[in-house]
């Protein structure tokens, strides 16, 4: 089965270091999405991107996060400085055109944690 | 903005029926959607409704009322395996964003 790869899996890092998180997406999907899942929030849309141009990110906190996509097979999540509030789970999840929802494809996620 | 509510938590005996409720305010409504996760995983899509009415996949079942903006996600002859967090969450198809609910623990017991 075509998977949505996430990496790393866990990060444990301390506060004030960068953070870089990746996502490769399913080959031929061209709508990429980050999201952020805390026990307190539950799962919200920070960002995604169609064609690799991004169309939505005002769920992201602009002075600390970044969301680019390098190319198709490669989206990226980058906080800097981390904070402990973003500890959370974060995941990428992939769709084709035209599907909505019900083509998307969420990856494992990454556990982030900031000491 | 969005408003996605439904409750924190449920519990409900193996074999039993339980019902999970959703109730929800958006512009642009195109569809509600019904996701499992269970602890330490991604999401899985279950059900979803479009239209008014009940959508019946084996044991899962979900029931759309757009006028009322409520839904809610049934679940027949419960198992000790469908204990997991459940996800409500709306599509509004302008702006192509899937918006959730903050998701109801359900505990399945003997």
């Amino acid at each position: 089965d075509a998977r949505v790869t996430q990496t790393p899996r866990h990060k444990v890092t301390e506060m004030g270091q960068e953070v870089t998180m990746r996502c490769q997406p399913i080959l031929g999907h061209n709508t990429v999405f980050w999201y952020r899942q805390t026990m307190m929030q539950g799962l919200e849309l920070l960002a995604y991107f169609r064609n690799r141009a991004p169309l939505d990110d005002s769920g992201m906190p602009k002075d600390r996060f970044s969301a680019e996509m390098p190319d198709a097979t490669l989206a990226t999540l980058k906080i800097q400085p981390s904070e402990p509030r973003d500890s959370a789970v974060y995941f990428c999840a992939s769709g084709p055109a035209g599907t909505g929802p019900l083509g998307y494809t969420f990856g494992s996620g990454t556990r982030l944690t900031v000491v | 903005g969005q408003n996605i509510d439904q409750p924190t938590e449920m519990t409900a005996t193996e074999g039993a029926i339980v019902q999970i409720n959703c109730t929800y305010q958006t512009s642009g409504f195109n569809g509600l959607f019904w996701y499992q996760q269970h602890a330490g995983e991604a999401p899985t899509f279950l059900s979803y409704n479009v239209l008014d009415g009940l959508e019946e996949k084996g044991r899962f079942s979900s029931f759309l009322s757009r006028s009322k903006g409520y839904s809610y996600l049934l679940l027949k002859e419960l198992q000790m395996k469908d204990s997991a967090s459940y996800l409500c969450a709306v599509f509004t198809g302008g702006g192509n964003k899937l918006t959730f609910g903050t998701g109801t623990q359900l505990k399945v017991e003997l």
